[in-house]
């Protein structure tokens, strides 16, 4: 049990347009679902966490009006890459938790953005 | 701030050795612990994890992961690796009834046949 699930798993785009990643879980209910961005040679870097019916928790340095995250169901959560341009290109990786604090995170396979 | 550190990027074994990777946190209160894996071309996937209880941690494939608090350390440990555990290792830490959770820099195992 505990499947994380994400689509697409690559997505290539034009500059300016927006992409939509989508992260399910699919065997259990994910009170809280987490976005991280991963740099080639580097290590998973935490953009927000979002609680199933309220609004996403955003780290410091990352812009909520460029990523949407929309949590509206115990399985779904999708991340928005509005206005996308090339500094954007990364891997995006969702995980899921079944409790708010102090629990296992459960990892989506991730989404290779490339904004050309 | 919180932060995680592994001190080897790239370590190469021959089959049948032994591993230690090590892992520091930097953490204040009580801390939860983890390491992940990351085999090529898969996602990440737990290995141990690190709550209470006994500091010695045995996880799945034969890890195990010691937690001295007193060093702030939380370092990964198999007796013998095989060809198969070629992956990427990540350690993260997360303060005690707190979500997040912080990653280390990952260190890259390759185990030669």
């Amino acid at each position: 049990g505990a499947v994380v699930s994400q689509h697409p798993s690559r997505v290539i785009c034009k500059s300016g347009t927006s992409v939509k990643i989508e992260c399910r879980s699919l065997d259990f209910q994910a009170t809280t679902m987490f976005w991280y961005r991963q740099f080639p040679k580097q290590s998973l870097m935490l953009m927000a966490t979002s609680n199933e019916g309220s609004k996403a928790t955003y780290e410091q340095g990352v812009e909520k009006d460029k990523f949407l995250i929309n949590h509206a169901s115990l399985t779904l959560s999708t991340l928005t890459v509005t206005s996308a341009h090339p500094e954007d290109s990364s891997f995006y990786i969702c995980s899921a938790s079944r409790q708010r604090e102090g629990a296992e995170q459960y990892f989506g396979p991730g989404t290779r953005l490339t904004v050309t | 701030a919180q932060s995680v550190s592994q001190h080897n990027h790239h370590v190469i074994l021959s089959e049948a050795a032994s591993l230690e990777l090590g892992c520091n946190y930097s953490y204040g209160g009580t801390v939860n612990l983890f390491w992940y894996v990351q085999y090529p071309g898969q996602h990440l996937q737990l290995l141990l994890k690190y709550f209470s209880g006994d500091p010695l941690v045995k996880g799945i494939k034969g890890f195990e992961a010691e937690f001295i608090k007193s060093k702030f350390s939380f370092n990964l440990r198999k007796p013998s690796v095989q060809w198969s555990d070629t992956a990427e290792y990540f350690c993260a830490a997360q303060g005690g009834g707190y979500q997040k959770v912080t990653f280390g820099t990952g260190t890259k195992l390759q185990v030669i046949p």
